[in-house]
């Protein structure tokens, strides 16, 4: 079974500061693709990232930041200096890509997203 | 990344009577998929349309609920049909690109609310 779990359901921080979003998954293929989106409050999903499960180097874009651990199963987002259009949900996914073999769609488990609050 | 526009935008429709969503793509895309995300959840999938082909439904979705067609590689529509106030949701039309190298991006969605 494949399941993505983004513990934390809501986090408030003061502009400027760090903050990081957890994500934990499940999955039996050993072959699989994790992703990062955000969600502004005007709805539309907004793509960060996607690394494949055999790349493990962290990866740095500007103010953010992604630690993928495949020995504790994370694929952790940080932004630092973080400033109020941050403002959003996001969520991780997971694809593994034994449904992409089987029913030659790359199929998206959502986790239930963070809700993220940037206060001036 | 792919442009993907969804019609309409927004609609508020009566119990009993059906929606029809349109996604287009300013590219051409293999794969094209249907979310739903319900008041304050994550998305679900609901079906793969491939082109030229029936879609495939996830499970607890079917195919006379949410009917979908894909007559070529850069549109597709699903319809909601005989609405309930549960099927008050966003439905997100998402892409894969013909490349096949998991890019995958996402429509504006269409807030559906049904009274």
């Amino acid at each position: 079974a494949q399941k993505v779990t983004q513990a934390q359901t809501e986090i408030s921080v003061v502009e400027k500061e760090d903050v990081t979003l957890d994500c934990v998954y499940e999955t039996r293929d050993t072959t699989y693709y994790l992703f990062w989106y955000k969600q502004p409050p005007s709805g539309e999903l907004v793509f960060l990232i996607r690394r494949n499960s055999f790349d493990e180097q962290n990866e740095i874009s500007g103010r953010y930041s992604w630690n993928f651990q495949k020995s504790t199963s994370s694929f952790n987002f940080t932004i630092t200096a973080s400033q109020v259009v941050d403002s959003a949900v996001y969520f991780c996914a997971l694809s593994p890509l034994s449904a992409k073999i089987i029913q030659g769609a790359q199929k998206l488990v959502f986790g239930q997203g963070t809700r993220l609050t940037i206060n001036p | 990344s792919a442009v993907i526009s969804q019609k309409p935008s927004r609609d508020i429709c009566q119990r009993g009577t059906s929606l029809t969503i349109q996604c287009q793509v300013d590219s051409q895309v293999t794969m094209m998929f249907w979310y739903r995300q319900q008041p304050g959840q994550s998305l679900t999938l609901i079906a793969t349309a491939n082109q030229g082909s029936e879609a495939t439904y996830e499970s607890g979705f079917v195919i006379d609920k949410f009917p979908i067609s894909r007559p070529n590689l850069t549109f597709s529509t699903l319809t909601v049909s005989n609405m309930s106030p549960e099927d008050s949701s966003i439905y997100l039309c998402s892409v894969e690109r013909l490349a096949g190298d998991n890019e995958q991006f996402f429509g504006p969605g269409t807030r559906l609310t049904v009274l």
